[in-house]
């Protein structure tokens, strides 16, 4: 079945970096664009951006640009969501996503999830 | 960036009862490209409709999807005990993919 599973949980200090993985299976990695949305503590949800794995394009949300990278790995299908400068509000869990399928149909849903990698930033 | 405002925040219900669940958008959203996603405590959201009206795999019938515009609606016919969650409506129709702030439906 298509599963996406997620590397596991972080303590960063402020000023670091954090890279989150996503193992996809299932489903033909370089088809769908992998999206990134966190959720902080009792809040909603956030949408960060989308990766592209077979052409390696990205699409950041203004607020994290310049922080944020996102990659892939198609030869082992898995996703990368970096984060740096880390601050404490960026503490929350880190879902990944299959997005955008990149042949027709061009659905655009997500879904499945991964099962979400939490992330606490503190000294 | 279309702004998504969903209402209202807090829905108290009884098993049984039926539950409306509305979503806005700041700007027209192509149906296409318009989801809701359940989330229960401590799990990871759950795609549940999308195109505005499809049900995803396995999701009951007791939820319908409608609307279309900047007006959309989750409707959940007859609350079974495992439907208590949050409820956020999505658009992928323009950059930036934005979320509604949630609505908790709650057992009274």
């Amino acid at each position: 079945q298509v599963q996406l599973v997620q590397s596991g949980a972080e303590v960063k200090e402020p000023g670091a970096s954090v890279r989150v993985s996503c193992k996809a299976s299932g489903y033909a990695f370089t088809s769908y664009e992998i999206n990134w949305v966190r959720q902080a503590a009792g809040q909603g949800l956030e949408w960060l951006g989308w990766m592209n794995p077979d052409n390696g394009n990205t699409d950041y949300t203004m607020k994290f640009q310049g922080r944020i990278t996102m990659t892939g790995n198609p030869s082992i299908s898995t996703a990368y969501m970096e984060l740096n400068s880390l601050r404490s509000d960026d503490t929350a869990v880190y879902y990944c996503t299959r997005g955008r399928r990149l042949v027709a149909p061009g659905t655009r849903w997500l879904d499945p999830w991964g099962q979400g990698s939490l992330v606490i930033v503190s000294s | 960036e279309i702004v998504l405002t969903q209402s209202p925040g807090t829905l108290s219900l009884s098993p049984g009862e039926r539950a409306t669940l509305s979503c806005r958008a700041s700007q027209i959203v192509s149906s296409v490209y318009f989801s809701w996603y359940q989330q229960k405590a401590g799990q990871r959201p759950r795609l549940l409709i999308y195109s505005a009206s499809s049900r995803a795999t396995a999701v009951p019938d007791r939820f319908t999807g409608s609307g279309s515009g900047t007006d959309f609606t989750l409707t959940i016919s007859s609350l079974e005990p495992e439907d208590f969650a949050v409820y956020y409506c999505q658009q992928s129709d323009r950059s930036p993919w934005t979320f509604g702030q949630g609505t908790k439906v709650e057992m009274k």
